[in-house]
């Protein structure tokens, strides 16, 4: 697989925003996902992008730049359930298969 | 409730000896995907089944095997079990494997730990 970054961790108060970045290698991109995942728990699909630009869910949006190699996750209007891990996954053309990445974990305090 | 079922939640067993997990994919879903997650890891992909064909490999030990059934359940074995083994087994299921129709909608996990 190539390489995934993203931050460790990042702390940010209730009601604030938040920007996870995820930068990819851009040969063989096929499609990025942003997953949530609670400790001991299941990721929780939250996103999907594959071409450029900014997809809006409610809360939660999601940026691409393929010929950067770079994407983002907003979290706006921060609750304490989104206290989670956040974690950015590539598509490769040539797997067919995602790789994801270790995952940014994000602490909200009230 | 992603309406992918993972069956035992917890298991406890000793080195060296032999599990099966099993997996059922929400309705409809052709394609099933088994991941390990472990804490110094993160989440790494194991294999994946397309009605009922290996599609693709990644870092899956030669003590593990998986097979899906005709009625798409799928099974991961685990033989030989080593310390190591320990870790959140997380099966996942999507429509097919292109576009987003390749969301991956994952189910509650089992947790191993070898004793």
């Amino acid at each position: 697989g190539q390489n995934i970054d993203q931050p460790t961790e990042m702390t940010a108060t209730e009601g604030a925003i938040v920007q996870i970045n995820c930068t990819y290698q851009t040969s063989g991109f096929n499609g990025l996902f942003w997953y949530q995942q609670h400790a001991g728990e299941a990721p929780t699909f939250l996103s999907y992008n594959v071409l450029d630009g900014l997809e809006e869910k409610g809360r939660f949006s999601s940026f691409l730049s393929r010929s950067k190699g770079y994407s983002y996750l907003l979290l706006k209007e921060l609750q304490m359930k989104d206290s989670a891990s956040y974690l950015c996954a590539v598509r490769w053309a040539s797997w067919g298969k995602l790789q994801f990445g270790a995952g940014t974990q994000v602490v909200v305090t009230p | 409730d992603s309406g992918v079922t993972q069956t035992p939640k917890h298991l406890i067993t000793a080195t060296g000896q032999r599990v099966t997990l099993r997996c059922s994919p929400r309705s409809g879903d052709l394609s099933v995907y088994w991941y390990q997650q472990s804490l110094d890891q993160g989440l790494q992909f194991l294999i994946q089944y397309y009605n009922g064909e290996e599609r693709a490999k990644g870092n899956i030990l030669e003590r593990f095997s998986a097979q899906q059934f005709p009625d798409l359940h799928s099974e991961l074995n685990l033989s030989s079990l080593e310390l190591g083994d320990s870790a959140l087994y997380f099966c996942a299921s999507s429509v097919a494997f292109s576009g987003e129709s390749d969301t991956q909608y994952f189910g509650p996990g089992t947790r191993l730990t070898v004793l």
